[in-house]
Parts: structure tokens; sequence; C-alpha cells
């Protein structure tokens, strides 16, 4: 099983700043990647797959890079609704695994 | 408009079974593999289950294979988890997702999720 590994688990992030998260698998997953978005009390959303292309309606503000193992997603400048659970999950082979999560809050 | 709507969350004992249900709608249904996703309480997110447009290729996640079968129905645009065997470890958000194709196939859309409590 592929482990995916998501730093750091919280952010604290000034509205308008940069916030770059991360995500390394155990192996590779090629460009395999994608990320969620999740507010409380809703299902995740989908911010990009295929490691860095942004999913139908995703502002540009949300960017993906990497490949391989190592896997980044920037939020260029955070924006109060970016306030939320960040997940990136790997779907290179089964069984699919999420990371556990990177939390952006408020600094 | 893409819409999931799952149903069939309760309360159950451990040991009792559940049958999750998720209907579809504004797309090929038959086109597309289907998934299941939970969520434990304050937790984060762990796949579950997978079946192929035609049912003919599933998956499962290690923790419930054995307990937990998907099927779906193509005809009335709706996917299944039937759930055997549950334990106070199942107690979660069932999501149902339709997978999307981009080398491989990923979780594009979601419902909203459907609330399993295991407990005595």
């Amino acid at each position: 099983e592929i482990v995916m590994t998501q730093s750091p688990a919280t952010l604290s992030v000034s509205p308008g700043e940069r916030a770059t998260l991360s995500c390394r698998a155990t192996q590779s997953v090629s460009s395999n990647l994608a990320w969620y978005q999740q507010k409380p009390g809703q299902a995740p959303r989908l911010l990009i797959y295929g490691a860095s292309t942004r999913a139908t309606g995703i502002p540009a503000r949300f960017s993906g890079s990497g490949s391989g193992t190592e896997f980044t997603l920037t939020i260029s400048s955070l924006q109060s609704e970016d306030f939320a659970v960040y997940y990136c999950q790997q779907y290179n082979d089964w069984p699919r695994t999420f990371g556990q999560g990177t939390r952006v809050e408020i600094k | 408009e893409v819409q999931l709507v799952e149903s069939g969350g309760v309360l159950v004992q451990p040991g009792g079974s559940l049958r999750l249900s998720c209907a579809a709608s504004g797309f090929t249904f038959s086109s597309y593999r289907m998934n299941w996703v939970r969520q434990a309480p304050g937790k984060g997110l762990e796949w579950v289950s997978s079946i192929s447009g035609g049912s003919s290729t599933t998956y499962y996640a290690d923790s419930v294979k054995g307990r937990f079968t998907i099927s779906r129905d193509n005809a009335k645009g709706s996917v299944f988890l039937q759930m055997n065997s549950l334990r106070a470890e199942d107690t979660a958000v069932y999501y149902c997702t339709r997978m999307a194709y981009s080398s491989d196939w990923y979780p594009d859309y979601w419902g909203q999720g459907t609330l399993v409590t295991v407990s005595s």
C-alpha cells in the first residue's frame, strides 16, 4: 500500500498570504495525484488532478506541482473561503490512499 | 448537473448489516467507475471500495474486504454498498463519488454523505 504523508498538519496563514502544502508518497505515483478541499460539514471538493491540472471552476490561485513522490499545492493569495482542510490522494494504484490532511487556519 | 445522493445510513448494532444506496443523475452513469469513501468523526478520508462501469471489476480496502460488497444497477443509475458484520470502527460518514479518468481513475464529484453509526 502506498502511504501518503502531508505536511504540515496545520498551517497558520494570514489572508492574502501564500500557502504551500506538501504531500509525499512512499513510492512513485507518477502524476496520478489529486488534491481536495473540505470545509466543515461539507463533502470534499476536487481542486487538482494529474498533479497540476485545475478542476472545472477552480480559481487560478490554486496550483499543483510535482511528480513521482513529491507534490505541492500552492494557494497564491489566501481568501477567507480557502480556510479549510486539504487532502491529497494517489490514484496510481489500488488501494487508493489519502494523506491525513493539512488544516489551513487563519493566523 | 452531476448529482449524487446517498441514503441508508442509520444507527446499527455491532455485528449488524446495512445497505447504503447512492442515486446518480446528470451524467451517463454506466460510463463511469463509482466509489465509496468514508470519514470517521473528526478524522481523515479513507477509500472503501470501487466498481467499474460494467461491474466487471471491484476493489476493496483491506479493512472491509470480506464484509462489504459494492454493486450497481445501471438501469436505475444507482450504486450500493452492502455492509455486513459491522464494527464500531465502521462508524463514519460514507460518501459516494463518481470517478473520472485521466491516466487512471480518480474521484471528481462527491455526494453529501450518509452517516453510519455502529453502536450498542
